[in-house]
């Protein structure tokens, strides 16, 4: 099984930036890193995902270190709707299911 | 929203029953996941359809079943039920791009959330 090892929680301040960060030293050379959150009971929502480089998108960064065994995910500008559990996946190509670990569970503090 | 749909939000039946779940994919998904989330196991992979055929199987028990349509909507069977089935039940879907190295990202419906009294 692909595992990713999180920290089970952490808080950050609204408005300042979420680092969260994410160890997946089994990573193989073919799979990508990928960040999903799950909001209460709703279904897991795709953030971004990496194989090598550093990745922005509209919600988010991924920052994949060199030898791709640990990644960052960083939300520029926490919002109160930003807490959520967070997952982090690695997963490559003919194994397209998603192996969901604890996740961390950020909260966002006015 | 993701474009998945899922029926119904809310089921809660009796131990010994057999229920179906309804999962219908983004327009041109081809590729249907199945997840299970309890309270002690967490999200778990099930089963995964591309394009009617079983492509892979996780911890899906003996007692579920499932199937996709030539319509691609999927339905997740699930037979003598016990109180243990108790879960979030998610449907997730993706184009699923084969040729090596493609990523995947999966959309998720809002799930149904069934209930083995």
């Amino acid at each position: 099984d692909a595992k990713t090892t999180q920290p089970p929680s952490m808080d950050c301040a609204e408005g300042r930036a979420a680092n969260l960060p994410c160890n997946h030293s089994t990573i193989s050379g073919n799979e990508y890193v990928y960040w999903y959150r799950q909001i209460h009971s709703q279904g897991p929502q795709y953030i971004i995902h990496g194989l090598k480089n550093n990745e922005t998108n509209e919600m988010a960064s991924l920052i994949i270190t060199e030898d791709r065994k640990s990644s960052t995910l960083i939300l520029p500008h926490a919002t109160l709707r930003d807490t959520a559990v967070y997952y982090c996946i690695h997963s490559g190509a003919g194994s397209y299911q998603l192996t969901f670990g604890k996740g961390t569970k950020l909260s966002v503090i006015p | 929203d993701s474009g998945v749909t899922q029926t119904p939000k809310h089921l809660i039946t009796a131990t010994g029953q057999r229920v179906t779940l309804r999962c219908s994919p983004r327009s041109g998904d081809l590729s249907v996941y199945w997840y299970q989330q309890s309270l002690d196991q967490g999200l778990q992979f099930l089963i995964q359809y591309y394009n009617g055929e079983e492509r892979a199987k996780g911890n899906i028990l003996e007692r579920f079943s499932a199937q996709q349509f030539p319509d691609l909507h999927s339905e997740l069977n699930l037979s003598s039920l016990e109180l243990g089935d108790s879960a979030l039940y998610f449907c997730a879907s993706s184009v699923e791009i084969d040729g090596g190295g493609a990523y995947n990202e999966q959309f998720f419906g809002p799930g149904t959330r069934l209930t083995v009294l």
